[in-house]
C-alpha cells in the first residue's frame, strides 16, 4: 500500500527540541521530493519545509528558518524534521507530503500522511 | 502571494451545486494552482492540479476552472461525502508557496 506514516510528535516545553519522522512505503521514495506541512488546531495549512529527492535542494518557510531542519535517508525510506527553539505557535499537526515531479522546488502534494501532533506548552 | 477563499462557509443540501472561489493577490499561472479536500480528522487529499485537471480517483462531479487571479472549484451535485473543507494552493512563488484559508462546505 502506498502510504506515509509520521511519528515523533508529543508535548514539549517552549525552547525545547523534537525530531519528527516520516516513513514511506509502497513507492520509490528516493525518486520523490518531500515536504512537511503543518496545521495549527482549527486553522489552515502552512507549508514548512521541502527537500529534493537527492538532497540537492532544501527550503524552509520564513517562520521556521534557522530553527527547523529537514533531512532524509533514502536507504531507510525516511524523512525527518528536526525542530529546535520551539514556540507555542509551532503547535500543530505536522504532515509529511509527497511532491509531484519535476521538483527542484515545492509544487503540489499528491500523497499525505495522517500527521503527528506537536504541542508546545509549559 | 495571498490566496483569499470565499465564502468561508457554504451551507448546502445534498444534490445541490457548490461553487467555491479562490482569489490571488497577483496573477497565478493556471499550471500552478491546486485544490485539496480535507475531512475532519483526516489529511488533505489532492483534488485538482493545474487549475482544472482532476487527480487520480477524483469523481467527475469535481471541476476546476479559472485563470489569472480568479479560480473556482465546482462540485456539480453534492454527495454526503463531499461535506468537508476545501483549500486552494499556489506554487508560482515557490518555494514560498501558499494556501488559501479554506472554505467549509456544510450540510444545510
Amino acid at each position: 500500500e502506498v502510504q506515509l506514516v509520521e511519528s515523533g510528535g508529543g508535548l514539549v516545553k517552549p525552547g525545547g527540541s523534537l525530531r519528527l519522522s516520516c516513513t514511506a512505503s509502497g513507492f520509490t521514495f528516493s525518486s520523490y521530493s518531500m515536504n512537511w506541512v503543518r496545521q495549527a488546531p482549527g486553522k489552515g495549512l502552512e507549508w514548512v519545509s521541502f527537500i529534493s529527492s537527492s538532497n540537492t535542494y532544501i527550503y524552509h518557510a520564513d517562520s521556521v528558518r534557522g530553527r527547523f531542519s529537514i533531512s532524509r535517508d533514502n536507504a531507510k525510506n525516511s524523512l525527518y524534521l528536526q525542530m529546535h527553539s520551539l514556540r507555542a505557535d509551532d503547535t500543530a499537526i505536522y504532515y509529511c507530503a509527497r511532491d509531484t515531479p519535476p521538483t527542484g522546488a515545492p509544487r503540489y502534494f499528491d500523497l499525505w500522511g495522517r500527521g503527528t501532533l506537536v504541542t508546545v506548552s509549559s | 502571494i495571498v490566496l483569499t477563499q470565499s465564502p468561508g462557509t457554504l451551507s448546502l443540501s445534498p444534490g445541490e451545486r457548490a461553487t467555491l472561489s479562490c482569489r490571488a493577490s497577483q496573477s497565478v499561472s493556471s499550471s500552478f494552482l491546486a485544490w485539496y479536500q480535507q475531512k475532519p480528522g483526516q489529511a488533505p487529499r489532492l483534488l485538482i492540479y493545474g487549475a482544472s485537471s482532476r487527480a487520480t480517483g477524483v469523481p467527475d462531479r469535481f471541476s476546476g476552472s479559472g485563470s489569472g487571479t480568479d479560480f473556482t472549484l465546482t462540485i456539480s451535485r453534492l454527495e454526503p461525502e463531499d461535506f468537508a473543507v476545501y483549500y486552494c494552493q499556489q506554487f508560482v512563488s515557490s518555494p514560498a508557496l501558499s494556501f488559501g484559508g479554506g472554505t467549509k462546505v456544510e450540510i444545510k
